[in-house]
Parts: structure tokens; C-alpha cells; sequence
């Protein structure tokens, strides 16, 4: 089975801190993605990336950034975390079989 | 732009029961549709893929169904069991470009024992 794998399952972070949420996968995958899942809302796309180096904003980038330097390791950054930015995140890694997600990381922003 | 929708947003059924969750997409133009399942507070677990070639798929007691050409989908769950109760989401793939998902909000389904 393909794994993606968040780093955290749970963080506590202050209103100000930058904040980096890793992510993994442990195939040779190019298009990984991270979201947020809030009530109501559903899940939204942050960002893409659909190789090393390359990133796409996807409907609600702002306050965030995305890093890949290499192809199974996709990071998001909070670069000065907010209380509204409390929500579950979720990275997934993509192929032609479907999306995969990772257990995503439950973040509070106090 | 490419919307989903789920309806409705939540539904409890008497165990035993066969149901169907929808999903609906405005932009037939799909590579495929995915359904998933999320229990509270955790990751989403794929149940069903559907290729935008195929009609359906079959996985245990659960069904999927495509009619690309109305923009629907169905899952439908026979004999439901109160372990089936969870968040079900439908997501697509879009065909142009660098592809991404589009997700529903979700079916918050509980089956009373």
C-alpha cells in the first residue's frame, strides 16, 4: 500500500510562530497536495505541486507557502500562524489511480 | 469552474437498511470521481474510484455509479451496519492541465443499531 505520512498528528502553536507541517510519501509520486478541512467548508486546496521545485496555488493560498525539494517530501509553512488558520490539514499524493491522504495533522493556533 | 455537491449534508437510517449518498459536478468533463470515507478526526480512506470510461464499481457492499453525461454519481451501501456510520465525500480529478480534486462538503451518515 502507498503510504503518505504527516509528520504530526496533533501541534499547539502561538499566533505569530512560523509554522512547518511535513509531509512524505513513500513512492516515486510527482503530484502531492495539501488541504484544509473545516466544518462546513469542506476540504480546500492550498497548494500543489506537481514536481520537485514546482508549486501552483490552489483556492485559498494566502498565508501559506509550500516547499519540495525533493520529489517525496512536500512541507507547508505557516509563515506567521493565525487563529484562523486552526483547522485539520490533510496532504495527499495523487496518480491516475486516485488520491491518497495522509491521517493530517489537527493544528490549533492559540 | 468545477463545483461538487453532496445532498444531503446528513442522514441517519435504521441499521439494516440499503441507502444512496449523491454527488453532483457541474463540468462533465472529469477523468475520474472518487469516494471516500472519514471518520471523526481522522484522514480520508478511498472506498470506490471510477474511471470517466466506466459506469460503475463494486466493492463488498458498497456500489458506485457514474453518469458523466447528468453530472452524477451514487454510492450506494447495502445492509447498513452502524459501523458504516461515518463522513462520506466524493471528489473529482479535473482533465486539463496540471490536474487537481475537487471535493463535496460530505454526507454525515449514521446508522442507529
Amino acid at each position: 500500500d502507498v503510504k503518505v505520512t504527516q509528520s504530526s498528528r496533533y501541534l499547539v502553536k502561538r499566533t505569530g510562530e512560523k509554522v512547518f507541517l511535513e509531509c512524505v510519501q513513500d513512492m516515486d509520486h510527482e503530484n502531492m497536495f495539501w488541504y484544509r478541512q473545516d466544518p462546513g467548508l469542506g476540504l480546500r486546496l492550498i497548494y500543489f505541486s506537481y514536481d520537485v521545485k514546482m508549486k501552483e496555488k490552489g483556492d485559498i493560498p494566502e498565508g501559506y507557502s509550500v516547499s519540495r525539494e525533493k520529489k517525496e517530501r512536500f512541507s507547508l509553512i505557516l509563515e506567521s500562524a493565525s487563529t484562523n488558520q486552526t483547522s485539520m490539514y490533510l496532504c495527499a499524493r495523487g496518480t491516475a489511480n486516485g488520491v491518497v491522504f495522509g491521517q493530517g495533522t489537527r493544528l490549533t493556533v492559540v | 469552474k468545477q463545483e461538487v455537491t453532496q445532498i444531503p449534508a446528513a442522514l441517519s437510517v435504521p441499521e439494516g437498511e440499503n441507502l444512496v449518498l449523491n454527488c453532483s459536478f457541474t463540468d462533465s468533463a472529469i477523468y475520474n470521481l472518487q469516494w471516500f470515507r472519514q471518520d471523526p478526526g481522522k484522514g480520508l480512506t478511498s472506498l470506490l474510484l471510477i474511471q470517466s470510461s466506466q459506469r460503475e464499481q463494486t466493492s463488498g457492499r458498497l456500489n458506485a455509479s457514474l453518469d458523466k453525461s447528468s453530472g452524477r454519481s451514487t454510492l450506494y451501501i447495502a445492509a447498513s451496519q452502524p459501523g458504516d456510520s461515518a463522513t462520506y465525500l466524493c471528489a473529482v480529478r479535473t482533465t486539463s492541465g496540471t490536474y487537481k480534486y475537487i471535493f463535496g462538503t460530505g454526507t454525515r451518515l449514521k446508522v442507529l443499531a
